[in-house]
């Protein structure tokens, strides 16, 4: 089982949609979950942390996290074209707060 | 945040030869993070530099392939060495400034070796 689960995609969702990522986890002690984008040959960028249980809103970002389901996902509310990327959730371990373990990335398209 | 200069951007290398990156952060920080990310995949933890002590590799890398050096509190290097083919790769640099709770990465190294 892989720590941290994606689904590697593509999601495609029309402009204006709302498009949902879903990320789950198999270390019960995570701490800190994050949403990172990444374009095509670029580096990541961070759009979302949370660590607490429930729901974090971030402009069209909404980051929600369950802690017993071990399930963290992200919803961008008014898709647009620019938001087409490979989106990548990572956790922090139980030992560490800052060593990251990512996902394979879900590769979102929306379409104009 | 962080501003981080990553250099170099990319570099295509000779099987054999060593490649050294360096990672520049505009502040001080106490740990530095090199990440592996190759063609189509996620991103790999391949150490963690600490200013003064020895790096700490994740489980598949070793310092004869991978050595690091962290000589301050805002620079951290990163060798590939001895490259083949499937050292092709992103590689990337990312710190954690601040309570440590976000992280940023550098603009990422972006090797072929042929």
């Amino acid at each position: 089982q892989k720590e941290v689960e994606q689904n590697s995609g593509p999601l495609s969702v029309p402009e204006g949609a709302i498009a949902s990522l879903n990320c789950t986890y198999s270390d019960r002690g995570s701490q800190s979950f994050f949403w990172y984008r990444q374009y095509s040959g670029k580096s990541p960028e961070l759009i979302m942390f949370i660590y607490s249980n429930g729901d974090k809103e971030d402009g069209r970002f909404t980051a929600q996290l369950n802690k017993a389901s071990q399930y963290v996902s992200l919803l961008i509310r008014d898709s647009q074209p620019s938001d087409s990327a490979t989106y990548l959730c990572a956790v922090t371990r139980n030992t560490g707060f800052q060593k990251l373990v990512f996902g394979t990335g879900t590769r979102l398209l929306v379409s104009p | 945040s962080a501003v981080i200069s990553q250099k170099p951007s990319r570099d295509i290398c000779q099987r054999g030869t060593s490649l050294t990156i360096q990672c520049q952060v505009d502040s001080q920080v106490t740990m530095m993070f090199w990440y592996r990310q190759q063609p189509g995949q996620s991103l790999t933890l391949i150490a963690t530099a600490n200013q003064g002590s020895e790096a700490t590799y994740e489980s598949g890398f070793v310092i004869d392939k991978f050595p690091i050096s962290r000589p301050n509190l805002t620079f951290s290097t990163l060798t590939v060495s001895n490259m083949s083919p499937e050292d092709s790769s992103i590689y990337l640099c990312s710190v954690t400034p601040g309570d440590g709770r976000e992280a940023f990465f550098g603009q990422g190294t972006r090797l072929t070796v042929v």
